[in-house]
């Protein structure tokens, strides 16, 4: 199976500021790559997909990016909405795999 | 307006098969996509059991296939999810969610439901 190894579980931050988070696969997996949105209560929501492409409806200020087996996602300018978990999975080979999250909280 | 809605019996007993349903709103199950269930145990990271097509075809995780069925009925633009043999580890939020190809993103997801093993 491929590992994916999310990084930080836990940030605090600010309003304003801009965040990453990042995701290594334990081998390649090109860029099947997908970032995802999740609050308390709610149903996760995709933000980017293949490593770089930006859900449609998905503001800007969400972005992706990828070097060989490592992802990023960046917030660059955190809102108050914005607060929540994150977290990525891999869809290159089955069993699809998820990282372990990162939760993004107010400072 | 897609919608997924996750339903299941909340409390199953250890031993027993548990069965979940995801009712599709919004979109034929028998057009295009994949259809697959997640979990995500107490405290713990996200798992895929599998996902399954319109015409039936499944990919299923290997580590849980010995435990594990996925259907669907597009009569009732519905698709479930059996596990047998539950144990407390079972325990954990399940959800169902859509994906165009197995190398796809979920694109939309429910809400999830909670179902906890215990006697």
């Amino acid at each position: 199976d491929i590992q994916m190894t999310q990084s930080p579980s836990s940030l605090s931050a600010s309003g304003g500021d801009r965040v990453t988070i990042t995701c290594r696969a334990s081998q390649t997996i090109r860029n099947y790559l997908n970032w995802y949105q999740h609050k308390p209560g709610k149903a996760p929501k995709l933000l980017i997909y293949a490593a770089s492409s930006l859900q449609s409806g998905v503001p800007s200020r969400f972005s992706g990016s990828a070097s060989g087996t490592d992802f990023t996602l960046t917030i660059s300018s955190l809102q108050p909405e914005d607060f929540a978990t994150y977290f990525c999975q891999q869809s290159y080979s089955a069993p699809l795999t998820f990282g372990g999250g990162t939760k993004v909280e107010i400072k | 307006q897609v919608q997924l809605q996750e339903s299941g019996p909340g409390l199953v007993k250890p031993s027993e098969t548990l069965s979940l349903t995801c009712v599709v709103s919004g979109y034929s199950i028998s057009s295009d996509y994949y259809w697959g269930w997640i979990r995500q145990p107490p405290g713990k990271g996200l798992e895929w059991f599998g996902s399954i097509y319109g015409s039936g075809s499944t990919y299923y995780n290997p580590s849980l296939k010995s435990r594990v069925t996925i259907s669907v009925d597009t009569s009732k633009n519905q698709f479930s999810l059996k596990l047998a043999s539950v144990t407390a580890a079972d325990t954990a939020l399940y959800y169902c969610a859509r994906q165009y190809t197995i190398k796809d993103a979920f694109d939309m997801w429910g809400q999830g439901t909670m179902v906890a093993v215990s006697s």
